[in-house]
């Protein structure tokens, strides 16, 4: 979608190995966030930011860390890569509490 | 604990007739509720929204009630088309502070032409 793009948007990875996803905004936005969708689990937030620098923890955020240097980006590591890792992602960003945008997505298989 | 419930998670309806998506919840804070639409190989796309302050929002083809008493909103699609085959995620807003979105497994609709 215009304004946030997500990469790669496929992946496929060996179990042990770190991965990074990237999403990218130029919305200026101050709200990041990476979600994870799952058949029967619905969008379940890993981490979030407000701010450069500035992060938390979500839902489901064992195993994932996050960096946000710059406005415009937000990284997501998976440390060492499982296979309950293999799962859709997906980044949002928001302006104001109410309302996400979302990214396309990633596909993250771990083999 | 899922604070926000979509219990049905597949609807089919024939083309031209009503669709119906029901969601509940369980916080009482919530204030802001709202519904994304999902495409397959695509991120979610908001769709509707409503404030606490209301009981119903119109959109065309799209009306979400709420009733707050029950903790219950629906989503009616009417006429439901074949483009509106998606899956429909529920969203429930609480005041204040960044993580406050949260969201319910989806209903995966089928329309049928």
């Amino acid at each position: 979608d215009a304004g946030i793009t997500q990469s790669p948007r496929h992946k496929v990875t060996e179990t042990g190995t770190p991965v990074t996803l990237r999403c990218h905004q130029t919305e200026n936005h101050r709200y990041m966030y990476w979600y994870r969708q799952d058949p029967g689990h619905g969008l379940r937030l890993i981490h979030y930011s407000y701010g450069v620098k500035d992060t938390d923890k979500g839902e489901v955020s064992d195993g994932y860390s996050v960096s946000r240097s710059k406005t415009e980006d937000f990284l997501l590591t998976l440390e060492s890569a499982t296979s309950s890792q293999t799962s859709v992602y997906f980044c949002a960003i928001s302006e104001t509490e109410y309302g996400y945008t979302f990214g396309s997505g990633t596909r993250l298989t771990v083999v | 604990d899922q604070q926000v419930k979509q219990n049905s998670p597949s609807l089919s309806v024939q083309e031209g007739r009503i669709s119906i998506l029901n969601c509940d919840y369980t916080n009482s804070m919530f204030d802001y509720f709202l519904w994304y639409k999902k495409y397959p190989a695509e991120g979610p796309t908001f769709l509707i929204s409503i404030s606490s302050i209301k009981d119903k929002n119109e959109d065309g083809r799209f009306t979400v009630f709420l009733n707050k008493s029950a903790k219950h909103l629906s989503l009616h699609i009417v006429p439901s088309q074949p483009g509106d085959s998606a899956v429909y995620f529920c969203a429930a807003s609480a005041p204040g502070g960044a993580n406050n979105l949260f969201f319910g497994t989806g209903t995966r609709l089928t329309v049928i032409p």
